[in-house]
Protein backbone atom coordinates (compact mmCIF):
# COMPACT_ATOMS: atom_id res chain seq x y z
CA UNK A 1 0.00 0.00 0.00
CA UNK A 2 0.89 3.60 -0.46
CA UNK A 3 3.02 4.76 2.55
CA UNK A 4 4.87 8.53 3.62
CA UNK A 5 6.66 9.38 0.03
CA UNK A 6 9.96 11.83 0.17
CA UNK A 7 11.33 14.08 -2.94
CA UNK A 8 14.27 13.95 -3.78
CA UNK A 9 16.08 10.88 -1.96
CA UNK A 10 19.23 12.58 -1.93
CA UNK A 11 20.27 16.36 -2.80
CA UNK A 12 23.73 17.85 -3.04
CA UNK A 13 23.62 21.46 -2.92
CA UNK A 14 26.64 24.05 -2.50
CA UNK A 15 26.49 26.14 0.32
CA UNK A 16 24.45 29.10 -0.08
CA UNK A 17 21.84 27.44 -1.89
CA UNK A 18 18.19 27.30 -1.10
CA UNK A 19 16.75 23.96 -1.54
CA UNK A 20 12.78 22.72 -1.16
CA UNK A 21 12.13 19.27 0.30
CA UNK A 22 8.64 17.49 -0.23
CA UNK A 23 7.11 15.22 1.47
CA UNK A 24 3.68 13.02 0.43
CA UNK A 25 1.72 11.88 4.04
CA UNK A 26 -0.40 8.74 3.93
CA UNK A 27 -3.77 9.81 2.30
CA UNK A 28 -6.21 11.35 5.46
CA UNK A 29 -3.23 11.79 7.75
CA UNK A 30 -3.59 15.01 9.36
CA UNK A 31 -0.57 15.21 10.97
CA UNK A 32 2.68 15.64 9.61
CA UNK A 33 6.11 16.06 11.29
CA UNK A 34 9.35 16.55 10.25
CA UNK A 35 12.71 15.63 11.48
CA UNK A 36 16.63 15.76 11.13
CA UNK A 37 18.78 12.68 11.70
CA UNK A 38 22.12 13.93 11.79
CA UNK A 39 25.19 11.10 10.51
CA UNK A 40 24.70 8.62 13.75
CA UNK A 41 22.62 10.35 15.91
CA UNK A 42 18.56 9.76 16.09
CA UNK A 43 16.13 12.15 14.54
CA UNK A 44 15.67 15.26 16.17
CA UNK A 45 12.15 16.88 15.84
CA UNK A 46 11.72 19.86 13.32
CA UNK A 47 8.37 21.01 13.46
CA UNK A 48 4.39 19.86 13.04
CA UNK A 49 1.49 20.23 11.41
CA UNK A 50 -2.48 19.36 12.08
CA UNK A 51 -4.12 19.61 8.57
CA UNK A 52 -2.07 23.09 7.69
CA UNK A 53 -1.66 24.38 10.45
CA UNK A 54 1.98 24.52 11.95
CA UNK A 55 1.34 23.40 15.45
CA UNK A 56 4.23 23.28 17.06
CA UNK A 57 7.87 24.53 15.02
CA UNK A 58 10.11 24.54 18.35
CA UNK A 59 12.60 22.24 16.54
CA UNK A 60 13.56 24.27 13.77
CA UNK A 61 17.25 25.26 14.29
CA UNK A 62 17.04 28.69 12.47
CA UNK A 63 15.00 30.93 10.69
CA UNK A 64 16.54 29.67 7.56
CA UNK A 65 14.12 26.81 7.93
CA UNK A 66 10.91 27.03 6.94
CA UNK A 67 7.90 24.41 6.13
CA UNK A 68 4.77 24.75 4.91
CA UNK A 69 1.43 22.60 4.35
CA UNK A 70 -0.86 25.00 2.64
CA UNK A 71 -3.97 22.34 1.70
CA UNK A 72 -3.27 20.01 4.48
CA UNK A 73 -1.99 17.82 2.45
CA UNK A 74 1.82 17.97 0.74
CA UNK A 75 4.04 19.57 2.69
CA UNK A 76 7.75 20.91 2.05
CA UNK A 77 10.31 21.96 4.01
CA UNK A 78 12.54 24.68 2.45
CA UNK A 79 16.36 25.76 4.05
CA UNK A 80 17.84 28.80 2.86
CA UNK A 81 21.33 29.56 2.35
CA UNK A 82 22.52 25.87 2.94
CA UNK A 83 25.58 25.67 5.37
CA UNK A 84 27.41 22.73 6.08
CA UNK A 85 26.06 21.80 9.10
CA UNK A 86 22.39 21.62 7.24
CA UNK A 87 23.83 17.87 6.34
CA UNK A 88 21.30 15.39 7.35
CA UNK A 89 18.85 13.02 6.80
CA UNK A 90 15.25 15.20 6.63
CA UNK A 91 12.46 12.65 7.93
CA UNK A 92 8.96 12.81 7.39
CA UNK A 93 6.48 11.29 9.67
CA UNK A 94 2.24 11.24 9.35
CA UNK A 95 -0.06 10.15 11.45
CA UNK A 96 -3.81 9.99 11.49
CA UNK A 97 -5.96 11.80 13.79
CA UNK A 98 -5.07 10.98 17.53
CA UNK A 99 -3.45 7.93 16.85
CA UNK A 100 0.17 8.52 17.81
CA UNK A 101 1.61 6.07 15.70
CA UNK A 102 3.77 7.79 13.21
CA UNK A 103 4.54 6.69 9.86
CA UNK A 104 7.84 7.67 8.18
CA UNK A 105 9.27 8.10 5.05
CA UNK A 106 12.58 6.76 3.72
CA UNK A 107 14.12 10.09 4.29
CA UNK A 108 15.62 12.78 2.06
CA UNK A 109 19.45 12.64 2.36
CA UNK A 110 20.77 16.62 2.23
CA UNK A 111 24.84 16.85 1.81
CA UNK A 112 25.98 20.93 1.78
CA UNK A 113 29.16 21.28 0.19
CA UNK B 1 10.20 17.20 29.29
CA UNK B 2 10.60 13.98 28.36
CA UNK B 3 13.66 12.22 27.41
CA UNK B 4 14.97 8.65 26.87
CA UNK B 5 18.50 6.94 27.23
CA UNK B 6 19.69 3.98 25.33
CA UNK B 7 22.16 2.85 27.45
CA UNK B 8 24.54 0.98 24.74
CA UNK B 9 25.65 2.19 21.53
CA UNK B 10 26.47 -1.19 19.86
CA UNK B 11 25.70 -4.66 21.09
CA UNK B 12 26.74 -7.66 19.11
CA UNK B 13 25.23 -11.06 19.51
CA UNK B 14 25.89 -14.33 17.95
CA UNK B 15 22.89 -16.08 15.61
CA UNK B 16 20.20 -18.10 17.99
CA UNK B 17 21.51 -15.81 21.34
CA UNK B 18 19.28 -13.88 22.79
CA UNK B 19 18.83 -10.11 22.30
CA UNK B 20 18.70 -7.23 25.23
CA UNK B 21 18.30 -3.69 24.29
CA UNK B 22 18.45 -1.15 26.73
CA UNK B 23 16.05 2.16 27.51
CA UNK B 24 15.45 4.24 30.45
CA UNK B 25 13.28 7.48 29.85
CA UNK B 26 12.45 10.47 31.69
CA UNK B 27 9.05 11.56 31.50
CA UNK B 28 7.17 14.08 33.77
CA UNK B 29 3.40 12.83 32.62
CA UNK B 30 2.46 9.02 31.99
CA UNK B 31 4.37 7.93 28.72
CA UNK B 32 3.84 6.42 25.33
CA UNK B 33 6.95 4.33 24.65
CA UNK B 34 7.91 2.74 21.48
CA UNK B 35 11.07 1.06 19.63
CA UNK B 36 11.52 1.85 16.13
CA UNK B 37 14.25 -0.39 14.21
CA UNK B 38 16.10 1.52 11.14
CA UNK B 39 17.55 -0.73 8.40
CA UNK B 40 20.46 0.45 5.91
CA UNK B 41 18.73 2.81 3.86
CA UNK B 42 15.08 2.44 4.95
CA UNK B 43 12.53 3.99 6.79
CA UNK B 44 12.15 4.00 10.22
CA UNK B 45 9.74 1.39 11.34
CA UNK B 46 7.51 0.81 14.52
CA UNK B 47 8.86 -2.02 16.30
CA UNK B 48 5.98 -2.02 19.20
CA UNK B 49 4.46 0.30 20.72
CA UNK B 50 3.26 1.06 25.02
CA UNK B 51 0.60 3.48 25.34
CA UNK B 52 -0.46 2.57 29.08
CA UNK B 53 -2.31 -0.61 28.59
CA UNK B 54 -0.42 -4.15 29.06
CA UNK B 55 2.85 -3.68 30.45
CA UNK B 56 4.44 -6.23 28.28
CA UNK B 57 3.89 -5.59 25.36
CA UNK B 58 4.48 -7.93 21.97
CA UNK B 59 5.73 -6.41 18.44
CA UNK B 60 6.89 -7.80 14.95
CA UNK B 61 9.50 -10.43 14.25
CA UNK B 62 9.82 -11.65 17.50
CA UNK B 63 10.48 -8.52 19.45
CA UNK B 64 9.01 -7.78 23.14
CA UNK B 65 9.24 -4.77 25.46
CA UNK B 66 8.17 -4.67 29.30
CA UNK B 67 7.60 -1.37 30.70
CA UNK B 68 9.28 -0.86 34.35
CA UNK B 69 7.73 2.18 35.80
CA UNK B 70 9.66 1.92 39.44
CA UNK B 71 12.77 1.13 37.20
CA UNK B 72 11.52 4.04 34.22
CA UNK B 73 12.90 0.93 31.76
CA UNK B 74 11.58 -0.60 28.81
CA UNK B 75 14.20 -2.77 27.28
CA UNK B 76 13.71 -4.47 23.97
CA UNK B 77 14.18 -8.43 24.46
CA UNK B 78 14.00 -11.25 21.63
CA UNK B 79 14.84 -14.28 22.68
CA UNK B 80 16.76 -15.58 19.31
CA UNK B 81 18.81 -13.36 16.94
CA UNK B 82 18.24 -13.79 13.51
CA UNK B 83 20.63 -12.05 11.18
CA UNK B 84 17.78 -10.01 9.48
CA UNK B 85 17.32 -8.29 12.77
CA UNK B 86 21.09 -6.23 12.01
CA UNK B 87 20.08 -2.64 12.02
CA UNK B 88 19.54 0.25 14.17
CA UNK B 89 17.29 0.53 17.05
CA UNK B 90 15.74 3.36 18.68
CA UNK B 91 13.83 3.83 21.62
CA UNK B 92 11.43 6.68 21.59
CA UNK B 93 9.09 8.41 23.90
CA UNK B 94 6.02 10.70 23.40
CA UNK B 95 4.01 12.58 26.45
CA UNK B 96 0.22 11.43 25.82
CA UNK B 97 -0.68 15.38 26.96
CA UNK B 98 0.85 16.42 23.95
CA UNK B 99 0.21 14.13 21.31
CA UNK B 100 3.18 15.76 19.09
CA UNK B 101 6.49 15.51 18.55
CA UNK B 102 8.50 11.80 19.48
CA UNK B 103 12.09 12.08 21.45
CA UNK B 104 14.61 9.81 19.82
CA UNK B 105 17.56 7.78 21.96
CA UNK B 106 20.26 8.21 20.09
CA UNK B 107 20.19 4.58 19.06
CA UNK B 108 21.83 0.97 19.65
CA UNK B 109 23.19 -0.80 16.41
CA UNK B 110 22.57 -4.69 16.90
CA UNK B 111 24.78 -6.49 14.74
CA UNK B 112 24.57 -10.18 14.54
CA UNK B 113 27.46 -12.59 13.93
CA UNK B 114 27.38 -15.98 12.36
Amino acid sequence: GAGVSQSPRYKVAKRGQDVALRCDPISGHVSLFWYQQALGQGPEFLTYFQNEAQLDKSGLPSDRFFAERPEGSVSTLKIQRTQQEDSAVYLCASSFGTIIEQFFGPGTRLTVL
Amino acid sequence: AQSVTQLDSHVSVSEGTPVLLRCNYSSSYSPSLFWYVQHPNKGLQLLLKYTSAATLVKGINGFEAEFKKSETSFHLTKPSAHMSDAAEYFCVVINTGTASKLTFGTGTRLQVTL
